[in-house]
C-alpha cells in the first residue's frame, strides 16, 4: 500500500496569499499516477489536478501541480476567500487508492 | 451535465447492513466506473472498493473485502454498495465518484454524499 503524508496538516494564511501544500509518497508514484481534491465541509470533493499536473476542466488557472516519483505539490498562487478548505491527494497508480491525510488551509 | 445523486441519510443498529444507491446521469454510464469512498468524522478521506460499470469487475479495499460488495443495474444507470455487519466506527459520510476512465480511478465528479450513522 502507497501511503501519502501531506503536510503541512494546517496552514494559515490571509487571502491574496500563495499557497504550497506538500504529498509525499511512500514509494515512487510512476506515470505522475497523483490526483488533488479540495473538499469543503458539507460538500462534495472537487477534482482540481490530476495527472501530478493537469488542470481539470473549469479549475482556475491559480491552481496548479507539480512534481514527480515521491515529491508532489499543489500550488495556489494567490488565494481567494472560497480556497479556503481542506485538500487532499490521492494515488491511483495501485490498489488499494489512497489518500493523504489532508491539509487544511485557514484564514490566518 | 454529469450527476450522481446518492440515496438519502441512513441511522442503523449495530450489525445491521447498509444499502446505498447512486444514480448516474448525463453520460454514458458504461464509459467510466464508480468508486466509493467515506469519511469519517474528523477524519480523511478512504477509499472503499471500485466497480466497472460496463463489465461489473469489482476491486476492493482489503479493509472491507469480507463485508462490502457492489452491483449495477445499467438500465437504471444505478449503482449500489452494501456494508455488511455495521460497527460504530462505519458511521461517516459514503460518497460516490466517477472514475475518469476504467483504467485512471481518479474521479471527477462526485455524489452529493449519504451520512450513516450506526448506534444502539
Amino acid at each position: 500500500e502507497i501511503l501519502l503524508t501531506q503536510s503541512p496538516g494546517t496552514l494559515s494564511l490571509s487571502p491574496g496569499e500563495r499557497a504550497t501544500l506538500s504529498c509525499r509518497a511512500s514509494r515512487a508514484i510512476n506515470t505522475n499516477s497523483l490526483a488533488w481534491y479540495q473538499h469543503k465541509p458539507g460538500q462534495a470533493p472537487r477534482l482540481l489536478i490530476y495527472g501530478a499536473s493537469t488542470g481539470a476542466s473549469g479549475i482556475p488557472d491559480r491552481f496548479s501541480g507539480s512534481g514527480s516519483g515521491t515529491d508532489f505539490t499543489l500550488t495556489i498562487s494567490r488565494l481567494e476567500p472560497e480556497d479556503f478548505a481542506v485538500y487532499y491527494c490521492q494515488q491511483y497508480i495501485d490498489s488499494p487508492l489512497t489518500f493523504g491525510g489532508g491539509t487544511k488551509v485557514q484564514i490566518k | 451535465q454529469v450527476q450522481l445523486v446518492q440515496s438519502g441519510p441512513e441511522m442503523k443498529r449495530p450489525g445491521a447492513s447498509l444499502m446505498v444507491s447512486c444514480k448516474a446521469s448525463g453520460y454514458t454510464f458504461s464509459t467510466s466506473g464508480i468508486g466509493w469512498m467515506r469519511q469519517a468524522p474528523g477524519q480523511a478521506l478512504e477509499w472503499m472498493g471500485w466497480i466497472s460499470t460496463d463489465t461489473g469487475d469489482t476491486n476492493f479495499a482489503q479493509k472491507f473485502q469480507d463485508r462490502f460488495s457492489m452491483t449495477r443495474d445499467t438500465s437504471a444507470t444505478t449503482v449500489y454498495m452494501k456494508l455488511e455487519s455495521l460497527r460504530s466506527d462505519d458511521s461517516a459520510v459514503y460518497y460516490c465518484a466517477r472514475s475518469y476512465s476504467d483504467r485512471w480511478w481518479f474521479f471527477d465528479h462526485w455524489g452529493q454524499g449519504t451520512l450513516v450513522t450506526v448506534s444502539s
